[in-house]
């Protein structure tokens, strides 16, 4: 089956500074690939989304990057703000479900 | 999302009780899912349905069941509840049609002491 390594697992970072979150896949048939942001006590939202024949998708401070060759993708927020901290997932679409990563927790000091 | 909607919110329970947590959603979608969240293995895959007459095992299903009761109902059972269980589930619904995104309920915290 499907096997999603995100990394990394914690991400420390400044206020104003950007942050990427790096993931990988392994089944070639994997053709979504979702992101999710995740708040204390909260649900998973999805926060921005790819499909496997587009290269890059931005959203005002977020942007997603997927290589198919590689088989990898990324996740880049510029600009970030405190509210940005939270735990991140990545997934990976393929056969009819997800596959999710072990997930990133993002903390912005202000 | 409100449209997808969790009971109970939060449980408490003994080993060896039977438990079912509810899932009810009125976004009209196809897809059902039910996960498992502990912490640093992010979110597992119980059980997921296509449709009614479509049930199909995830990557952890063992000591779990389900049943759709209808396209807008899909329930999780703990036959006999073990202290290894205990976790955060959530539901999640999505469109059938290609690769949509999947939309959590609020989740249930369940305690198996």
């Amino acid at each position: 089956g499907e096997n999603v390594e995100q990394h990394p697992s914690t991400l420390s970072v400044q206020e104003g500074d950007s942050a990427v979150i790096k993931c990988t896949y392994s089944d070639s048939a994997s053709n979504y690939f979702p992101w999710y942001k995740q708040e204390l006590g909260k649900r998973p939202q999805l926060i921005i989304d790819i499909r496997s024949n587009v290269g890059e998708k931005k959203d005002q401070r977020i942007a997603v990057t997927l290589n198919k060759t590689a088989k990898h993708f990324s996740l880049h927020i510029t600009e970030t703000q405190p509210e940005d901290s939270a735990v991140y997932f990545c997934a990976a679409h393929g056969r009819g479900k997800l596959t999710f990563g072990q997930g990133t927790i993002l903390t912005v000091h202000p | 999302d409100a449209d997808v909607t969790q009971t109970p919110r939060n449980r408490i329970t003994k080993t060896g009780k039977r438990i079912m947590l509810e899932c009810s959603q009125t976004k009209g979608h196809d897809r059902m899912y039910w996960y498992r969240q502990d912490p640093g293995l992010g979110l597992r895959l119980i059980y997921y349905s296509f449709d009614v007459k479509d049930i199909n095992k995830g990557e952890i299903s063992d000591g779990y069941s389900v049943s759709r009761q209808a396209q807008a109902k899909f329930s999780l059972s703990l036959e006999s509840a073990i202290p290894n269980q205990t976790a955060l589930y959530f539901c999640a619904t999505s469109d059938g049609t290609y690769s949509q995104p999947q939309h959590f309920g609020d989740g249930t915290r369940l305690s198996i002491l």
